[in-house]
């Protein structure tokens, strides 16, 4: 079936660090991928996406583009800040409404 | 604007009792999802409505579990004879569109606990 393999946390990195969160997956067709943010006391919240293969998403500072080669979709950001403390997870639609998660990972960025 | 809204946020049931959840999607909003989380794990599909048809239940996890939306706004996800492995958040979502990669919009959830 369809899943996603996400590094797994929890991740602790000083403020201005650069950040990479690997994910990979395993799709029968043709996925979309998302990454998804849950800051603490929130819900999850869409952080970006990309469609097809070597899409680029990007949004406050992070980037991830969609490797078909490799089957991957790494977050990455270059400065964190503190604020960028929460849980990040992966997720993919192959079926364009039901979204396939990873386990989240969990960073803290310390001043 | 408001956003999806789920209540109750906590319920603590106990082992066999029945449970009912709301969800309250965005107006409007064609599309409504509920999702599990169990702690420590990234949520898991359980159903999904367009309007008020149930398109989809292949997630449900067993037919303790049901749910509708029968009005195709507000959605209730019921839990009859409550078990111990039921305890998760419980994830509702909402979006615009029909089929098509409309971005999700989640509520806050509600943590059920079976004791």
């Amino acid at each position: 079936g369809d899943s996603v393999t996400q590094m797994e946390g929890p991740v602790t990195l000083s403020e201005e660090a650069f950040l990479t969160i690997n994910c990979t997956y395993t799709a029968t067709g043709y996925p979309s991928l998302f990454w998804y943010v849950q800051y603490p006391g929130e819900g999850l919240q869409l952080l970006l996406k990309a469609t097809k293969a070597d899409d680029k998403g990007s949004n406050k500072g992070f980037e991830a583009t969609y490797r078909k080669e490799t089957t991957s979709f790494h977050l990455e950001k270059g400065s964190v800040q503190v604020s960028d403390s929460a849980v990040y997870f992966c997720a993919l639609t192959v079926h364009d409404y039901k979204l396939s998660f990873g386990a989240g990972t969990t960073v803290t960025v310390r001043a | 604007g408001a956003g999806v809204s789920q209540s109750p946020r906590y319920k603590v049931a106990k082992r066999g009792q029945d449970v009912a959840l709301r969800c309250d999607p965005i107006s409007g909003h064609v599309s409504l999802f509920w999702y599990q989380q169990a702690l420590g794990q990234g949520p898991e599909f359980l159903t999904y409505f367009q309007n008020e048809a149930q398109l989809d239940k292949s997630g449900l996890p067993s037919d303790r579990f049901f749910a509708e939306r029968p009005e195709g706004s507000v959605s209730t996800l019921k839990i009859q004879r409550t078990q111990q492995e039921d305890s998760a958040v419980y994830l509702c979502a909402s979006s615009p569109g029909g089929f098509g990669m409309n971005e999700q919009y989640f509520g806050p959830g509600t943590r059920l606990t079976v004791t």
